[in-house]
């Protein structure tokens, strides 16, 4: 699986935009770039994916390069329930079993 | 809608005793289904996951086993446990090539 490589940590105040950085220089044509978050104690929650175009929803939206080597996920205005741990993965279409590899994410902290 | 459900939420084993611990999935048939393990301070590492019943791929040699007796049933075991299994474990699923869904997870201490 193509490696993914993120900050270890990022900081924003409240109601700010974040824009968190993915670079995956190694990805191949049928990956897709995945965003999860894991909130303290809690599993990972899914937050966005995406192909080649940008993509929004009501939780972020996913900014990706014209050459797909990096992505940015965009929380439009942080909230203090947006700190967690966010994770850039990528995964290939098609596999039978579409595994899931997590790195080590970003640690988003957000201050009032 | 689909759930997923895992239990224990906590539990603390001695070291030596058998563990189990149970994910069901409903909602949905044939889904493709994962245990996780997050050491404290960790990332999470993909232990086994299982593309139907009876059918079990190990990511990494361990102390632990996987079954899934039924369709939306996955179960992890170990017959005797060690310190280092401690840890919050996480079961997800997968209906299709997008998005997973995780359990709440059990956090497990072995003392």
């Amino acid at each position: 699986d193509a490696k993914t490589t993120q900050p270890n940590s990022m900081e924003s105040n409240e109601e700010e935009p974040v824009h968190l950085p993915c670079n995956h220089s190694t990805i191949s044509g049928t990956d897709y770039i995945h965003w999860y978050r894991q909130l303290p104690s809690q599993g990972p929650e899914y937050v966005i994916h995406g192909l080649t175009s940008n993509v929004n929803n009501r939780m972020a939206s996913l900014a990706i390069a014209e050459d797909r080597k990096s992505s940015t996920l965009i929380l439009h205005r942080a909230t203090l329930r947006d700190a967690a741990v966010y994770y850039c993965i990528l995964r290939r279409y098609g596999g039978a079993t579409n595994k899931l590899i997590f790195g080590t994410g970003t640690l988003l902290a957000v201050q009032p | 809608s689909q759930t997923i459900h895992q239990w224990p939420a906590t539990l603390v084993q001695p070291v030596g005793s058998p563990l189990s611990l149970e994910c069901t999935v409903e909602g949905t048939s044939n889904p493709n289904l994962y245990w996780y393990r997050q050491a404290a301070g960790r990332g999470l590492q993909l232990l086994f996951y299982s593309v139907g019943i009876g059918q079990i791929s190990s990511e990494v040699p361990q102390n632990l086993s996987a079954s899934r007796p039924q369709d939306r049933q996955f179960i992890l075991s170990s017959k005797k446990l060690l310190l280092s299994d401690s840890g919050f474990y996480l079961c997800a699923w997968s209906p299709d090539s997008y998005g997973y869904t995780f359990g709440s997870g059990t956090r497990l201490t072995v003392v």
